[in-house]
């Protein structure tokens, strides 16, 4: 068990910018989950994924974001035209049953 | 849709001593899962405690336990014999089984300062 990957650990990018993040979830576990985490706040939900399958979104997804799961491996959230209002810690995690498991997240500054 | 509450935003402790985070929640569903999940600095969330809503017995894990009030829908944390490495911030969360999927619902969040 390598635990949940995120990559990169912390990015910086200008606005108007496309940025594009990747998870690894721990490779049994077939549910995975993106969260974003302002400063001083709880994690926010932003789409779930079983499988390959994206089976929720959440109104916090704009059009401006997209997230993937090809063959239901690794996941990539990618934000296009970045705004200030983007920069945030994005939180990966992967579950199996009722136990999750988050990654280390990455921080996205928008300047 | 489910709300969870965290009523305080900083909370501070002795080593050695006791202290307790509160948590409410709201929902319509009779069957869920809350946990306290732990966000040290390095920002990696660890599970502390789970707790299944069915489950009438609260829930222990070494020092830490909880005090689950399904009518009054509470959840506190309870840490006994703190330690300077429990210092962190402390998210309630909550889990529907039903009309809201497996997402987790957090709470904003407190901060445990630990003093030696």
């Amino acid at each position: 068990d390598t635990g949940v990957s995120q990559d990169p650990r912390h990015k910086i990018t200008k606005r108007g910018q496309n940025v594009t993040f990747r998870c690894d979830p721990i490779s049994e576990h077939n549910r995975l989950y993106w969260y974003r985490q302002t400063l001083g706040q709880g994690p926010e939900f932003l789409t779930y994924f079983q499988n390959e399958a994206q089976l929720e979104k959440s109104r916090l997804l704009s059009d401006r974001f997209s997230a993937e799961r090809p063959k239901g491996s690794f996941s990539t959230l990618e934000i296009q035209r970045t705004e200030q209002g983007d920069s945030a810690m994005y939180l990966c995690a992967s579950q199996r049953s009722y136990g999750y498991t988050f990654g280390s997240g990455t921080r996205l500054t928008v300047v | 849709a489910q709300t969870v509450t965290q009523s305080q935003p900083e909370m501070s402790v002795q080593e050695a001593e006791t202290v307790t985070l509160s948590c409410t929640y709201d929902t319509s569903e009779s069957d869920y899962y809350l946990f306290w999940y732990k966000q040290p600095p390095s920002r990696q969330m660890i599970l502390v405690i789970r707790q299944e809503a069915y489950k009438q017995q609260n829930a222990t894990e070494n020092r830490f336990s909880v005090n689950f009030q399904k009518a009054a829908k509470s959840f506190s944390l309870k840490i006994s014999d703190s330690q300077l490495g429990d210092a962190a911030m402390y998210f309630c969360a909550y889990r529907g089984l039903m009309e809201y999927g497996n997402k987790l619902v957090f709470g904003a969040g407190t901060i445990l300062r630990v003093k030696s």
